[in-house]
């Protein structure tokens, strides 16, 4: 059973800084690696998929990277701002029945940027 | 629409009653997904249909979880017999179908049900 982990849970950096979310997954074999950004009270903000055939995906001030081999995906944040504050959440795209993948979620780092 | 929907926003229950979830996904798309949310977790899938048929329903937790999607695009999602433990959010999440399995996920605002 594929089981995603996030550190850290909850993270706060001054504005301006560059930060690094991580997330690993015990099983290899999945399609995809999505991160999401929560705001409190709301649903999911897609973010970035890397497909698992690629290595990284940009997104404006978003990098996030994947290395299926050693089970691991970094989001990289840039100039952080503090509109950047929420949960991010990272998702492996596991085997489904059909033609869609299934999410496995992580637990999510909360993140804060101070002013 | 533009994007997922989801009614009733806030849902208060009584345990023991019946209570049902609304799914309205995004106009055309294949996927619909449910997840359950709870209190300081990552979503947990629930079930996956493709059009209206449902092929995964493992992540039920019991028979008092049904959903379905008679015409292939409203997804309702039904608890029977509501409990105190099913105090969650409920989020749905369509795809296009047009990259397989590669497909961005889009979810709707939840709907957070509290059973007393």
């Amino acid at each position: 059973k594929q089981e995603v982990t996030q550190i850290p849970a909850a993270l706060s950096v001054p504005e301006g800084e560059n930060l690094v979310l991580n997330c690993s997954f015990t099983d290899s074999a999945i399609y995809n690696l999505q991160w999401f950004r929560q705001d409190p009270g709301k649903g999911l903000t897609s973010l970035l998929l890397i497909q698992s055939s690629q290595r990284e995906q940009t997104s404006g001030r978003l990098n996030a990277s994947l290395d299926k081999s050693s089970g691991r995906s970094t989001l990289y944040i840039a100039a952080s701002q503090p509109g950047d504050s929420a949960t991010y959440l990272c998702a492996a795209g596991v085997i489904n029945t059909g033609t869609a993948s299934k999410l496995t979620f992580g637990t999510g780092t909360r993140l804060q940027v101070t002013l | 629409g533009a994007g997922v929907s989801q009614s009733p926003r806030y849902k208060v229950a009584k345990r023991g009653q019946d209570v049902a979830l609304r799914c309205d996904p995004i106009s055309g798309h294949v996927s619909l997904f449910w997840y359950q949310q709870a209190l300081g977790q990552g979503p947990e899938f629930l079930t996956y249909f493709q059009n209206e048929a449902q092929l995964d329903k493992s992540g039920l937790p019991s028979d008092r979880f049904f959903a379905e999607r008679p015409e292939g695009s409203v997804s309702t999602l039904k608890i029977q017999r509501t409990q105190q433990e099913d105090s969650a959010v409920y989020l749905c999440a369509s795809s296009s179908g047009l990259a397989g399995r590669t497909d961005t996920q889009y979810f709707g605002p939840g709907t957070r049900l509290t059973v007393l």
